[in-house]
């Protein structure tokens, strides 16, 4: 079974510094995908950032990196130059494997971890 | 573009009664899953389906049906409501892919939250 750990409960930071935000996973899948969303005090999900397992470069997008080491399962948010509206809940995410190579499809379904606070100080 | 729409954003229910959460997508995406949110804890899948008229179980999905009639619909349904069914639920969509670099990413809708006393 698939499962994700985040262990920081809560996070701060000072507006302009980057921040990380752990997350670790454990599958005994080969191909797999991982996923960042952010969910601000207003209740939706918004996706941030994806990572496939095979992907030998970390994603980024705009500010936000994954800094994914394979070997060690982590899959960890980098943002960089935080901003005062960051300040929400942030979720890692596991997608379910399937066969890329052989064509397969995925269901693609989630599972998440029990995420992490961030609060920016100005 | 509305993307993820779900009906109603809020609703109070009495233990027992039943009701119906209407989850739409207009992007022409496969595959909608819906999700519950309780407080200390991430998302867990109650149901999914993978196409028109298909629909499988989640992670949790006793207390709960689903149907899925229309492509775009995914209807979720409270049976007989229970105090432990109090949550904020999620309905998303997604592509079918066939490829691991497309992502599959899951677009959500704004929630819904459930009160059952």
């Amino acid at each position: 079974a698939q499962k994700i750990t985040q262990t920081q409960p809560g996070m701060f930071v000072q507006e302009k510094e980057a921040v990380t935000l752990d997350c670790t996973y454990d599958t005994s899948d080969q191909s797999y995908g991982l996923f960042w969303y952010k969910q601000p005090s207003s209740g939706e999900m918004i996706f941030l950032i994806y990572q496939g397992s095979y992907d030998e470069q970390n994603a980024t997008e705009g500010r936000y990196s994954l800094n994914f080491q394979k070997a060690r399962k982590s899959a960890n948010l980098v943002i960089s130059a935080s901003q005062l509206g960051d300040s929400a809940m942030y979720f890692c995410a596991m997608r379910e494997s399937f066969t890329p190579h052989a064509g397969g499809t995925s269901y693609g379904k989630l599972t998440f971890g029990q995420g992490t606070i961030l609060t920016v100080h100005p | 573009n509305a993307g993820v729409t779900q009906t109603p954003k809020f609703r109070v229910l009495k233990t027992g009664q039943s009701m119906t959460l209407l989850c739409a997508q207009d992007m022409n995406h496969e595959y909608m899953y819906w999700y519950r949110q309780d407080p200390g804890m991430g998302l867990r899948l109650i149901h999914y389906s993978v196409g028109e008229g298909t629909t499988a179980k989640g992670e949790v999905p006793d207390g709960y049906n689903v149907s899925r009639l229309k492509k775009q619909n995914f209807l979720l349904g409270l049976e007989s409501a229970a105090p432990s069914q109090t949550s904020v639920y999620f309905c998303a969509s997604s592509y079918m892919a066939v490829t691991l670099s497309s992502g599959l990413t899951q677009y959500f809708g704004p929630g819904t939250r459930l009160l059952v006393l």
